[in-house]
């Protein structure tokens, strides 16, 4: 079974510019999650995703958005960056709560690291 | 809102001592609990979970932890650690009602000398 594949592995911009990560959900998991691990801050819940609809986001403003297209797929867009937004941004799937496999564990990609200069 | 905490950030260990790592959280209903790992350079990988049902968690590599619901924690354990341990640590928390929001402590790192 392929795992949680993200795209790409290192991405550099700088300051003011636009970022674009991609994540690919196990096959079957139609949920998506973002997740920033900054550094000395740990995990920090960013979006979820279920059937292509925003099911739920953490404490992040808006110019962190995303979308989750037909196959699951999804897209993690931050805009305006800022330094501090430099992390590893960490996608991970599961099934669709409520199906019978609720809590089902997330299962995480090996994330994207975000440099911004 | 739910949170988790950590005691320790960074435990150094020698081969075949004893681990214990701390993990409290704070969420008065039903929970979901999670100890995740991060090897250097791979991915988080789920170690062990607990849903209901016997507190004590056993899970892979000889992990186990133990819920007790009096205390709010649910501390990680093993026995006899190896080099091969060494990583940072994710406890984690489900309070939510259907979906999977859940709250990460602030992690862990293990080193484990030879």
């Amino acid at each position: 079974e392929a795992g949680v594949t993200q795209s790409p592995t290192h991405l550099i911009k700088t300051r003011g510019q636009q970022a674009t990560l991609r994540c690919s959900p196990i096959s079957g998991h139609t949920s998506v999650y973002w997740y920033q691990q900054a550094l000395g801050l740990g995990l920090q819940f960013l979006l979820w995703y279920d059937e292509g609809e925003e099911r739920n986001r953490g404490n992040f403003p808006p110019r962190f958005s995303g979308r989750q297209f037909p196959n699951y797929s999804s897209e993690l867009n931050v805009n305006a960056l800022e330094l501090e937004d430099s992390a590893l941004y960490l996608c991970a799937s599961s099934w669709r709560p409520g199906t019978g496999y609720n809590n089902s564990p997330l299962h995480f990609g090996n994330g994207t690291r975000l440099t911004v200069t | 809102a739910q949170s988790v905490s950590q005691h320790n950030h960074h435990v150094i260990l020698s081969e075949a001592a004893s681990l214990e790592l701390g993990c409290n959280y704070s969420y008065g209903g039903t929970v979901n609990l999670f100890w995740y790992v991060q090897y250097p350079g791979q991915h988080l990988q789920l170690l062990l979970k607990y849903f209901s049902g016997d507190p004590l968690v056993k899970g892979i590599k000889g992990f186990e932890a133990e819920f007790i619901k009096s205390k709010f924690s649910f501390n990680l354990r093993k026995p006899s650690v190896q080099w091969s341990d060494t990583a940072e640590y994710f406890c984690a928390v489900n309070a939510g009602t259907g979906f999977q929001k859940l709250v990460f402590g602030t992690g862990t790192r293990l080193l484990v000398s030879p």
